[in-house]
C-alpha cells in the first residue's frame, strides 16, 4: 500500500504570512495528488486536484506542485478563513490514501 | 447543485451490522465513481471503498475488506454501505464523495456518525 506522509503535523502562523505543507508518497504517484481542506465538525473540501490544479471556486492564493513523490502545497498569504486542517490524498492504482493532515494555527 | 446527503447512522453493537446511505442530486450520479470515506472521532481521514460509475468495480480499504460492501442504484441516484461484523475501531463519521474523475473527491456529504458499542 502507498503510504503518504505529510509535514509538519502542525504549523502556527500569522495571518499573511506564506504557508507551505509538504507531502510524500511512499511510491511514485505521478500527479495523482489532491488536497483538502477540513474546518472543524465540516466536511473535506476540495481545493487542488491533479497535483496542481486549482478546483472550481477556490482562491488563488491556495496553489499545488509536484510530481513523482514529493508534493507541496502552498498558500501564498494566510487569512483568517485559512486556519483548518490539511490533508494530502493519493489516487494511484485504484487505491486511495491520506495523509495524517497539518493543521494550520494562528500564531 | 450537487447535494450529497447521508443516512442510516446510529449506535449498533459489536458484531452487528449497519447499512448506509447517500442520497444524491444535482448531477448525472449514473456517470461518476463514489467514494466512501471516515473519521474517528479526533481522528484524520480514512478511505474505505470506491465504487464505478456502473458499479462494475469496486475497491475496499484493507480495514474493511470482507466486512464492508459498497454498492449503488443507479435508478434511485443512491450510495450504499452495508457494515457487517463491526468493531469498535469503525465508529466514526461515515461521507460519501463524489470522484471527479482524476482520483479526487470533488463534493462530500455532511457525514453521518456510526458509533460501535455496547
Amino acid at each position: 500500500d502507498i503510504q503518504m506522509t505529510q509535514s509538519p503535523s502542525s504549523v502556527s502562523a500569522s495571518v499573511g504570512d506564506r504557508v507551505t505543507i509538504t507531502c510524500r508518497a511512499s511510491q511514485g504517484i505521478s500527479s495523482w495528488l489532491a488536497w483538502y481542506q477540513q474546518k472543524p465538525g465540516k466536511a473535506p473540501k476540495l481545493l487542488i486536484y491533479a497535483a496542481s490544479s486549482l478546483q472550481s471556486g477556490v482562491p488563488s492564493r491556495f496553489s499545488g506542485s509536484g510530481s513523482g513523490t514529493d508534493f507541496t502545497l502552498t498558500i501564498s498569504s494566510l487569512q483568517p478563513e485559512d486556519f483548518a486542517t490539511y490533508y494530502c490524498q493519493q489516487a494511484n492504482s485504484f487505491t486511495w490514501t491520506f495523509g495524517q493532515g497539518t493543521k494550520v494555527e494562528i500564531k | 447543485q450537487v447535494q450529497l446527503v447521508e443516512s442510516g447512522g446510529g449506535v449498533v453493537q459489536p458484531g452487528g451490522s449497519l447499512r448506509l446511505s447517500c442520497a444524491a442530486s444535482g448531477f448525472t450520479f449514473s456517470s461518476y465513481g463514489m467514494h466512501w470515506v471516515r473519521q474517528a472521532p479526533g481522528k484524520g481521514l480514512e478511505w474505505v471503498a470506491f465504487i464505478r460509475y456502473d458499479g462494475s468495480n469496486k475497491y475496499y480499504a484493507d480495514s474493511v475488506k470482507g466486512r464492508f460492501t459498497i454498492s449503488r442504484d443507479n435508478s434511485k441516484n443512491t450510495l450504499y454501505l452495508q457494515m457487517n461484523s463491526l468493531r469498535a475501531e469503525d465508529t466514526a463519521v461515515y461521507y460519501c464523495a463524489k470522484d471527479n474523475g482524476a482520483g479526487s473527491l470533488d463534493y462530500w456529504g455532511q457525514g453521518t456518525l456510526v458509533t460501535v458499542s455496547s
